[in-house]
């Protein structure tokens, strides 16, 4: 079965300094990857996803994402955070036999000072 | 347009009570599904539908039912609720699955606390 770790629970970051989130995955074959935010109060929405091709993904929001088949990652990053990124980031795999399954991981928080 | 519509968005139950959390979408999308999040686990999937009349288990079905039978409804009903069920619980719909690209739109939430 695929599983998702997050490694960082909590992260905080200045307005403007660029932020990195890390997520790793187990799965035996090519993933299919994305990351969600979650706003306070809110349900998640969709940042980016990965599916094939570049290993480069751009997304929402100014987000961008690069899997690594070689580290089984697919950090998540963004150049320079604003007030309203301020949120719980979700990084989750999909796998192929279930076709509708998602697992997520844990989350981490991330936290914008100004 | 709505999107994915949870009723309600608080309940409080007693231990043994049972209740149905509701979940309407109004993009015509054929899967639903039903997540719970608790701090530290991130979401895990409690039932999903492929379409009318067509459900299947999640990681963590215990002591929930789901029945569909419209494409808009996928309610999520607790038998006797327990403490153990106290958590955040997400309805989320696709126009596709993940191979296809299925972005997941959620709903607001409900936050259930069992006593």
């Amino acid at each position: 079965a695929q599983s998702v770790t997050q490694p960082d629970i909590h992260i905080t970051v200045s307005e403007g300094a660029s932020l990195e989130l890390r997520c790793n995955y187990s799965y035996g074959a090519t993933p299919y990857l994305f990351w969600y935010v979650q706003s306070p109060g809110q349900g998640l929405q969709l940042l980016l996803k990965y599916f094939s091709g570049d290993t480069l993904v751009q997304g929402i929001k100014g987000f961008e994402a690069e899997f690594k088949r070689s580290q089984s990652s697919f950090n998540l990053r963004k150049p320079s955070v604003h007030w309203s990124d301020a949120a719980e980031y979700f990084c989750a795999v999909g796998a192929i036999k279930s076709d509708y399954k998602l697992s997520f991981g844990a989350g981490t928080t991330v936290t914008v000072r100004a | 347009n709505a999107g994915v519509t949870q009723t309600p968005k608080f309940q409080v139950l007693k231990t043994g009570q049972s209740m149905t959390l509701q979940c309407a979408q109004d993009m015509n999308h054929e899967y639903m599904s039903w997540y719970r999040q608790d701090p530290g686990m991130g979401l895990r999937l409690i039932h999903y539908s492929v379409g009318a009349g067509i459900t299947d288990q999640g990681e963590v079905p215990n002591g929930y039912n789901v029945s569909r039978s419209t494409t808009e409804d996928f309610p999520l009903r607790l038998l006797s609720a327990a403490p153990s069920q106290t958590s955040v619980y997400f309805c989320a719909s696709s126009y596709s699955g993940v191979r296809q690209g299925g972005k997941l739109f959620f709903g607001s939430g409900t936050q259930l606390s069992v006593l």
